[in-house]
């Protein structure tokens, strides 16, 4: 069964250092988001992504996240200049249509700011 | 303010039992997911309603919009169950719109 892949599965890095997530989705997928969760707290939603441009985003997705699609398979989550408080696990989901759609989660990257 | 409230936060059952988690919102929806989160992280939809009831194996959803309120139902609860149960909601954009969740904990 198809499924969404991320990487890495974990991360560490330093605060202010720039960081990428990696995102494969499924395959005849065209819509594309990121959701961050925060440990013990709620899943958030980041970004939404069709048709390389961004359909939608947060407050919390400011100047220091960028997304892209660098070619036909992968979709990144940038983050320019970590700070502490992004530390969470981010998750890559897709879907094939829009609205009343199920969306496929992948399995996660859990992010660690130090 | 919360979109979407679910009950109980917490839930522990005995292997067998039949468990029921519920999900209130308080907007107009296109959509209610319930979805399921494992002790590793990962998320699983189980379900996307719009109208009615659904089922899958052991699990039904049942959505009344006229009262904004779902339910999860598990018939025969199994420790395997064990997870969080997360409603979401998905309004007039795509983006999903997630509840706190309810942790479930079956014993055998």
């Amino acid at each position: 069964e198809p499924e969404v892949t991320q990487t890495p599965s974990h991360q560490v890095t330093q605060m202010g250092q720039e960081v990428i997530l990696r995102c494969v989705p499924i395959s005849n997928h065209l819509y594309f988001y990121w959701y961050r969760q925060i440990l013990g707290q709620k899943v958030e939603f980041l970004v939404s992504f069709y048709n390389n441009e961004i359909s939608e985003k947060s407050e919390i997705f400011d100047d220091q996240f960028s997304v892209e699609r660098p070619d036909g398979s992968n979709f990144t989550l940038k983050i320019r200049s970590t700070k502490l408080e992004d530390s969470a696990m981010y998750f890559c989901a897709s879907s094939e249509q829009r609205g009343e759609e199920t969306q496929y989660f992948g399995p996660g990257t859990r992010l660690l700011v130090l | 303010k919360n979109e979407v409230e679910q009950s109980p936060q917490n839930l522990t059952a005995q292997e067998g039992e039949f468990i029921t988690i519920n999900c209130s919102y308080s907007v107009g929806i296109s959509a209610l997911h319930w979805l399921q989160q494992h002790p590793g992280g990962g998320i699983v939809s189980l379900f996307m309603l719009s109208s009615g009831k659904k089922k899958h194996g052991r699990l039904i959803a049942t959505i009344n919009i006229q009262e904004k309120h779902s339910s999860l139902h598990i018939t025969a609860s199994h420790p395997r169950d064990s997870a969080v149960y997360i409603c979401a909601l998905t309004l007039n954009t795509d983006k999903l719109i997630f509840g706190t969740g309810t942790r479930l904990q079956v014993f055998p």
